[in-house]
């Protein structure tokens, strides 16, 4: 069974800090990684992918993927309570895997 | 407007009743597929299909059927509903399979 495995949360941090979210895959085959952003009573949207190895810098999120350590995460820079929210990482194993999600609470 | 729709978007039904929940996307997407989110399980996928009169199982298919018989279109059944079923369902589709995926606003439905 292909797992995709983050810490559920919640995550806390202040306004302006940098919110790290970590996900660790078993799939050593997998090469297309994907975080959604899913707000309180929404749908999940897409804000990253990333295929390659190192980072991937959009705006205030980074997205790093270490493929030899199976780990994919995403650093928010700058954190405002609009980023508030969990944060689900989905990863290509024939199919798409999401993990469970992280809470993040950023607080004013 | 692009987008894919869902409905209802809330039902409450009893076991053993029939239900269809829709699932339509106005992008010309090849690719759609049904999850449901449950508390600290995260999404997990019930049916994919790749294209039209293509289906296929996902890992919690038990207890649902699907149909694609028009591109836009891709029905959720649950013949026999059980509280088990619970749950908060998305629809979703892309342009491929490991393209973005664009969520419905999901159809919460309680089986009692």
């Amino acid at each position: 069974q292909k797992e995709v495995e983050q810490n559920s949360g919640p995550l806390s941090v202040p306004e302006g800090a940098i919110a790290s979210l970590n996900c660790t895959y078993s799939d050593r085959g997998s090469q297309s990684f994907f975080w959604y952003r899913q707000y309180s009573g929404k749908s999940p949207e897409l804000i990253m992918f990333i295929y390659s190895n190192g980072d991937k810098e959009d705006g205030r999120f980074t997205a790093q993927l270490n493929k030899a350590s199976q780990y994919v995460s995403l650093l928010i820079r700058d954190s405002q309570p609009s980023d508030s929210a969990t944060y689900l990482c989905a990863v290509e194993g024939g199919k798409l895997i999401f993990g469970q999600g992280t809470e993040l609470s950023v607080k004013p | 407007e692009a987008q894919v729709t869902q409905n209802p978007r809330y039902l409450i039904t009893v076991t053993g009743k029939k239900l269809t929940v829709t699932c339509s996307q106005n992008m010309n997407h090849e690719y759609m597929s049904w999850y449901r989110q449950d508390p600290g399980l995260g999404l997990r996928q019930i049916y994919y299909s790749m294209n039209v009169e293509v289906t296929d199982k996902g890992d919690v298919p038990e207890g649902y059927k699907v149909s694609r018989k028009e591109k836009r279109n891709f029905p959720l059944i649950l013949e026999s509903p059980s509280p088990n079923q619970t749950s908060l369902y998305f629809c979703a589709s892309s342009l491929q399979l490991l393209w973005e995926q664009y969520f419905g606003p999901g159809t919460r439905l309680t089986v009692t």
